[in-house]
């Protein structure tokens, strides 16, 4: 079955290192999306990807980026982590762009 | 700015009854809406979804009605199960396949 996933599931950094989450999918998907997920902001759209080599930034992008090289993986890297991006991080891909977005199981990252 | 919000951050509800949580989005290009479940620890799970040109769909045990008119978005959960019980997302799409997400609501069964 298809599916996306992500890892890893649980990251603990330190700050001002540089960290990069896996997010993988089997659907083919051409759209790809990386969330992150605090108490209180619900889910909010870092970056996105509508295609191979085609980035975006979304709503917090400051201090994250992201690569496309092929249709299934969408890394997101931390460029110098930092405390306030301790949260859970969600990977998510469509089909199409009035379509559902399938959600990974997300990675819970804590920066000491 | 856009918004996408939830009337009540907490739910209670008896099993067996039903569940009405609602939504309200500012937007009114948005085309296209979807109601997601997450439960504790995982990413949040597709449920059911509505287009603009309808103002309401059946799903298994769910309904989703869409208000144009007031911008108001609710899920209907018949018979509610403690399986139920997680937090419950809106999200609009107005932007290219781009979702807004509210705050989410969490919906407690009591046995």
């Amino acid at each position: 079955d298809a599916e996306i996933t992500q890892s890893p599931r649980h990251k603990i950094t330190e700050t001002g290192r540089q960290v990069t989450l896996a997010c993988h999918q089997t659907w083919n998907h051409n759209n790809m999306f990386w969330y992150r997920q605090d108490l209180g902001h619900g889910l909010r759209l870092i970056h996105y990807s509508y295609g191979v080599h085609d980035t975006n930034k979304g709503e917090v992008s400051d201090g994250y980026s992201v690569s496309r090289s092929n249709t299934e993986d969408l890394p997101l890297t931390l460029e110098s982590a930092a405390s306030s991006q301790t949260s859970v991080y969600f990977c998510a891909s469509s089909g199409g762009l009035g379509n559902e977005q399938f959600f990974g199981p997300g990675t819970r990252l804590t920066v000491l | 700015g856009e918004s996408v919000g939830l009337h009540l951050p907490t739910l209670s509800v008896q099993e067996g009854d039903n569940s009405i949580i609602n939504c309200a989005y500012s937007n009114s290009a948005s085309d296209y809406f979807i109601w997601y479940k997450q439960e504790s620890g995982k990413g949040p799970q597709f449920i059911i979804d509505i287009r603009s040109n309808m103002d309401k769909r059946q799903g298994q045990r769910v309904t989703v009605l869409l208000n144009k008119t007031v911008k108001h978005l609710s899920l209907q959960i018949a018979a509610t199960q403690p399986g139920d019980s997680a937090v419950y997302f809106c999200a609009e799409n107005n932007q290219g396949g781009k979702l807004i997400f509210g705050q989410g609501t969490e919906l407690s069964v009591k046995p």
